[in-house]
């Protein structure tokens, strides 16, 4: 199984701040590469697909970036709806793992 | 609307039976994997496996082979999980999602809004 690794666990950022988190799989996937974004008591959202791919409805402050082993999801400008769990999952080979996740939470 | 709707919020015992379903509906229920996802308590996500109700395909995450069924019946536009006997380690919520493949997407793009199983004596 590919391992997929998040830094940091969690972080505390304010509104306005640029945020990133980053995932590192344990070998190459390309681009294969997934953010989804989970609030408490709800189903996580896809966010972006394909490393960088921005999904349909998703606000433009989200991006991603990264290839190969290393891939960073970045909030240009946290706003209160962002606070949140963050998972990244390779979709190179099965089984799909997910990363453990990122909290993100308000400072 | 593309969704998905879950079944609701099972109590069992442990070697209980259980199936829970997930009906889709603003699609073509054929031609989309329905994936599963376990997240225990205070826990993240694991990818459990995925069905393709078109043909019945069906790839399991060797952490979950044979610890549970996935199945569909494609006349009533629903996906199934159960197990044949419940442990108490089987208690988290479990969320179906669509698997979407095109334009290099290959992710979960619509999820139920999950099924809480509680397993205890």
């Amino acid at each position: 199984d590919i391992q997929m690794t998040q830094s940091p666990s969690s972080l505390s950022a304010s509104v306005g701040d640029r945020v990133t988190i980053t995932c590192r799989a344990s070998q190459s996937i390309t681009s294969y590469l997934n953010w989804y974004q989970q609030k408490p008591g709800k189903a996580p959202k896809l966010l972006i697909y394909f490393a960088s791919s921005l999904q349909s409805g998703v606000p433009s402050r989200f991006s991603g970036s990264g290839s190969g082993t290393d891939f960073t999801l970045t909030i240009s400008s946290l706003q209160p709806e962002d606070f949140a769990t963050y998972y990244c999952q390779q979709s190179h080979s099965t089984p799909r793992t997910f990363g453990q996740g990122t909290k993100v939470e308000i400072k | 609307e593309v969704q998905l709707v879950q079944s609701g919020a099972e109590v069992k015992k442990p070697g209980e039976p259980l199936k829970i379903s997930c009906k889709g509906s603003g699609y073509i229920f054929t031609t989309y994997w329905i994936g599963w996802v376990r997240q225990m308590p205070g826990k993240g996500l694991e990818w459990m496996g995925i069905f393709y109700p078109g043909d019945s395909e069906t790839r399991y995450s060797p952490s979950f082979q044979g610890q549970v069924t996935m199945s569909a019946d494609k006349s009533i536009r629903t996906a199934y999980l159960q197990w044949s006997s419940l442990k108490a380690s089987d208690t988290a919520m479990y969320y179906c999602a669509r698997q979407n493949y095109g334009d290099s997407k290959d992710a979960f793009d619509i999820w139920g809004q999950g099924t809480m199983v509680t397993v205890s004596s």
